[in-house]
């Protein structure tokens, strides 16, 4: 079965720091990743996917994430935060034997960005 | 602009009563997924369909049911409301394709006392 792991709940981070939110994943199969960031209130907003190919990703807001298949990761980073990043970021799996699409998330974690 | 809208965005009902929550998408898409979030967990599969006639469990759907009459439309079914199931719903949609980005709607808040 996939399982997503996200190693911290919480991340206070100081404006314009560098941060790194981590997540690992267990698969027996090839698996597609994503990473989505929720605001205060509302739904979910994509950040980036892996599905192939070069294994840094960028995304929007400045975000990136490289795929480590040896290490079953997918870290997402940010070299400078701001205030306005301040949120949640979810970490996902999808791929077979799961069922085409079905995603499959981690518990989330917390970014507070401090001034 | 196509979108996918949750209603009613808050909902507060009594232990034992019938609740429907619905989700409606105008991107033509195929597929169509609800979730609970719960803190601690993450966001949780509770139903999915990959089109129209086509419904299947997902990881929490004791207590839950969906019907797909057309491609727009997934409404979420609590037959008999449990406090257990006070939680956060987001529905999401995403195209045909297991490579697509799924867009998820603005979450429906439903208190169960």
């Amino acid at each position: 079965a996939q399982s997503v792991t996200q190693l911290d709940s919480q991340v206070p981070v100081f404006e314009e720091a560098p941060v790194e939110l981590r997540c690992n994943y267990s698969s027996s199969v090839s698996v597609y990743l994503f990473w989505y960031v929720q605001y205060p209130n509302q739904g979910l907003q994509l950040l980036l996917k892996y599905l192939s190919g070069s294994t840094l990703v960028k995304g929007i807001n400045g975000f990136e994430a490289e795929f480590n298949k040896s290490q079953t990761s997918f870290h997402l980073r940010k070299p400078s935060v701001h205030i306005s990043d301040t949120a949640e970021y979810f970490c996902a799996v999808s791929g077979f034997p799961g069922g085409y699409n079905k995603l499959i998330f981690g518990a989330g974690t917390r970014l507070a960005v401090h001034p | 602009d196509a979108e996918i809208t949750q209603s009613p965005r808050h909902k507060i009902t009594e232990t034992g009563r019938q609740v429907t929550l619905a989700c409606h998408q105008t991107w033509n898409h195929n597929n169509m997924f609800w979730y609970r979030q719960d803190l601690g967990h993450g966001l949780r599969l509770i139903h999915y369909s990959y089109g129209v006639q086509d419904t299947n469990k997902g990881e929490v759907s004791d207590g839950y049911s969906v019907s797909r009459s057309n491609t727009e439309d997934l409404p979420l079914t609590l037959e008999s409301a449990a406090s257990s199931q006070t939680s956060v719903y987001f529905c999401a949609s995403s195209a045909q394709d297991s490579t697509d980005t799924q867009y998820f709607g603005p979450g429906t808040r439903l208190t169960v006392l």
